[in-house]
């Protein structure tokens, strides 16, 4: 079955901290993303990565960082968390080449105080 | 940047009732999937469909691809309380092989 896991389902941090969320995917995939999502914008595109050490920048890289060095891991980095980046952080991934099937983990409800 | 509109924005039924939510866009795309999200849980594929025309069905729900491939809409038949949720449509953008662009949704509460 397909899984996606994502280190922390809840996680509260201060302001000017910087956060790691991890995800982990058993699925051999090669597309991993990852999402933001808050009511009334929808899901946001934050990054993505095609391939070990490659990524790409999606709608709103900024403030975010992400690294790739293992095929089924994907790391999302803030570098300074703001309280503007309290959100829902949503990972998935993908098989390259089939009908863009994205397959997401459970979420992480970040609180930025 | 392609936009899908999905409407209704909220819908809210009694059990045993029929809707029908819509995804529409002015693009074309090669395929379209629909996911539903509950509360606090990420996002679930339901289906793709990437032939025009093309209806799939998924015991009580009925996903249908328009004939140009720009609009979709999933119908729900007796619809029961576990189909709360939020109802999300994607589409590949700008012919990528792996991005995807989200309408905001459709949030259904299905009543007792």
């Amino acid at each position: 079955d397909v899984k996606v896991t994502q280190s922390s389902r809840y996680l509260v941090k201060r302001t000017g901290e910087k956060v790691f969320l991890e995800c982990v995917q058993d699925m051999d995939h090669e597309n991993m993303f990852w999402y933001r999502q808050d009511p009334g914008l929808g899901l946001r595109l934050i990054y993505f990565s095609y391939d070990v050490k490659m990524k790409e920048k999606g709608d709103i890289p900024e403030g975010y960082s992400v690294s790739r060095e293992k095929k089924e891991r994907f790391s999302l980095i803030l570098e300074s968390a703001s309280t503007n980046q309290t959100s829902m952080y949503l990972c998935a991934s993908s098989l390259a080449g089939v009908w863009n099937e994205q397959f997401f983990g459970p979420g992480t409800r970040l609180t930025v105080l | 940047t392609q936009l899908l509109e999905q409407s209704p924005q909220f819908l809210s039924i009694q059990e045993g009732e029929n809707l029908t939510v819509y995804c529409n866009s002015s693009s074309v795309f090669s395929s379209l999937q629909w996911y539903r999200q509950e509360p606090g849980e990420g996002p679930v594929l339901l289906v793709t469909v990437v032939t025009g025309g093309e209806v799939k069905k998924l015991k009580r729900l009925t996903f249908q691809f328009g004939d140009a491939r720009k609009d979709s809409s999933l119908h729900i038949t007796a619809a029961q309380p576990g189909d709360t949720g939020l109802y999300l449509c994607a589409a590949g953008v700008g012919g990528s092989n792996y991005k995807l662009t989200f309408g905001k949704g459709t949030l259904l509460t299905v009543n007792p």
